[in-house]
């Protein structure tokens, strides 16, 4: 059974940083691409970076371009997101999410595995 | 830029059926997409892959009240004898090297009357 099981969410105040991990297991990662997605209290589900499968191509969602940088380590089946000079509006649950296929485009970017999501908090 | 377009809520008495639409803005009709359900204080499942050609590929132990099809730049789910479980909020999700990442629809709240 694939698993993926998120750490490192909190308190962090603003223009903080914080670095989320993502632990895969019951699954060859570096087979597919993962992705970070996030929902702010109340609120749908919004898209924040991907990456392949070998970790060459990354891509970003505008609204943290520059401030969150995406990578993983297929040596220990995990994902990561280094998140710097934090705001406000980056408060949300962030869930990992796992791709159909190795990159996030063709038929194989849907996400068809999510984590359990760990609370990113931005407040003084 | 693509933009998923989604009703913001749907209803329908237990046992009947509901037909959620994902619209895809001009020009990307060609796109899959795939369907997500979140349960209240649940985190998302993966329901199916849609295809623009109407085919879809369900994820693991999705029951086959949950369906899929297309016609032109809109991307239905449709959920049969519904069940007090499936009260939630569904999104559509789709992706391409054309717009360079990964997009959401704002999602639809189901209700079960």
């Amino acid at each position: 059974e694939v698993q993926l099981l998120e750490s490192g969410g909190g308190l962090v105040q603003p223009g903080g940083s914080l670095r989320l991990s993502c632990a895969a297991s019951g699954l060859t990662f570096s087979n597919y691409a993962m992705s970070w997605v996030r929902q702010a209290p109340g609120k749908g589900l919004k898209w924040v970076a991907s990456i392949s499968g070998s970790g060459g191509d990354t891509f970003y969602a505008d609204s943290v371009k520059g401030r969150f940088t995406i990578s993983r380590d297929n040596s220990e089946n995990t994902l990561y997101v280094q998140m710097n000079s934090l705001r406000a509006e980056d408060t949300a649950i962030y869930y990992c999410a796992k791709a159909l296929g190795v990159t996030i485009f063709g038929l194989s970017g849907a996400f068809d595995i999510w984590g359990q999501g760990t609370m990113v908090t931005v407040s003084s | 830029q693509l933009v998923l377009t989604q009703s913001p809520s749907a209803s329908a008495s237990l046992g009947a059926s509901v037909k959620l639409t994902c619209t895809l803005s001009s020009g990307h009709s060609s796109y899959a997409i795939a369907w997500h359900q979140q349960q209240p204080e649940k985190v998302p499942r993966y329901l199916m892959k849609v295809n623009s050609d109407g085919s879809h590929t369900k994820g693991d132990g999705i029951p086959d009240r949950f369906s899929g099809s297309s016609s032109g730049s809109e991307r239905y789910l449709t959920i049969s004898s519904l069940q007090s479980e499936d009260e939630a909020d569904y999104y559509c999700q789709s992706w391409g090297a054309g717009i360079r990442g990964v997009v959401f629809g704002g999602g639809t709240k189901v209700t079960v009357l």
